[in-house]
């Protein structure tokens, strides 16, 4: 029963170096969602999807591009970092019940 | 800018006091729901209440909804140290496709003091 699990758990770029968060979940929800999580500014929405193959902005999709490759799977990638993408980040899963089940972030840092 | 605000953003009370937190959100909702962060973990959730519902319980904890208002709170009951994290409200938006946005407050730090 792993939930939702992200990887990797850590990560240390260079500005302008690319990666790409890994987000799998074993639940069988059909919606995903990236969040970015900044000191007092709370879960800002980066992207969603409602089920495989679509996407959706959501409030910061700005320098991030996101990849819905299965049920299972939601990517998120950063193509240029920018230190303004230091931050903490965060999927999540849910339907059909509403509940939103998260995993455990990725704390990213650029440098 | 984010849908919801917590207010305070920050609390501090003694063990064995009540806690009560606030959210307000600005557009119409299918539901709001309340969930928990320990320090460096993922959220966890705490308790949903439907935009027909005015209140509901769950052990310790009380939330309310005013529809009118655009307005929740969240209270702790009896709270204890493990109680000691943040708290924030969602509100899912209701017309937005098939995936309905899921939106977050600010937070509140609750602290509470053995």
């Amino acid at each position: 029963n792993a939930g939702v699990t992200q990887t990797p758990k850590f990560q240390v770029l260079k500005t302008g170096q690319s990666m790409t968060l890994q987000c799998a979940q074993d639940m069988n929800h059909n919606s995903m969602y990236w969040y970015r999580q900044d000191p007092g500014m709370g879960l800002r929405l980066i992207y969603y999807s409602a089920s495989e193959g679509t996407t959706d902005k959501g409030e910061v999709p700005n320098g991030y591009n996101v990849s819905r490759l299965n049920k299972r799977e939601f990517s998120l990638r950063l193509e240029s970092a920018a230190p303004s993408q230091t931050s903490v980040y965060f999927c999540a899963s849910k339907q059909p019940t509403p509940e939103a089940f998260f995993g455990q972030g990725t704390r990213l840092t650029v440098v | 800018s984010q849908q919801g605000e917590e207010d305070p953003q920050a609390l501090s009370i003694q063990e064995g006091e009540n806690a009560t937190m606030n959210c307000s959100y600005k557009t119409s909702i299918n539901n709001l729901q309340w969930y928990r962060q320990n320090s460096g973990r993922g959220l966890v959730h705490l308790i949903l209440i439907r935009s027909n519902e005015r209140e509901k319980h769950s052990g310790r904890l009380r939330v309310t909804l005013d529809t009118s208002k655009k307005s929740s709170s969240l209270l702790i009951t009896a709270s204890r140290a493990a109680d000691t994290a943040s708290y924030f409200c969602a509100t899912e938006l209701l017309s937005s496709g098939s995936a309905r946005q899921l939106t977050f407050g600010s937070g509140t730090q609750l602290t509470v003091l053995p």
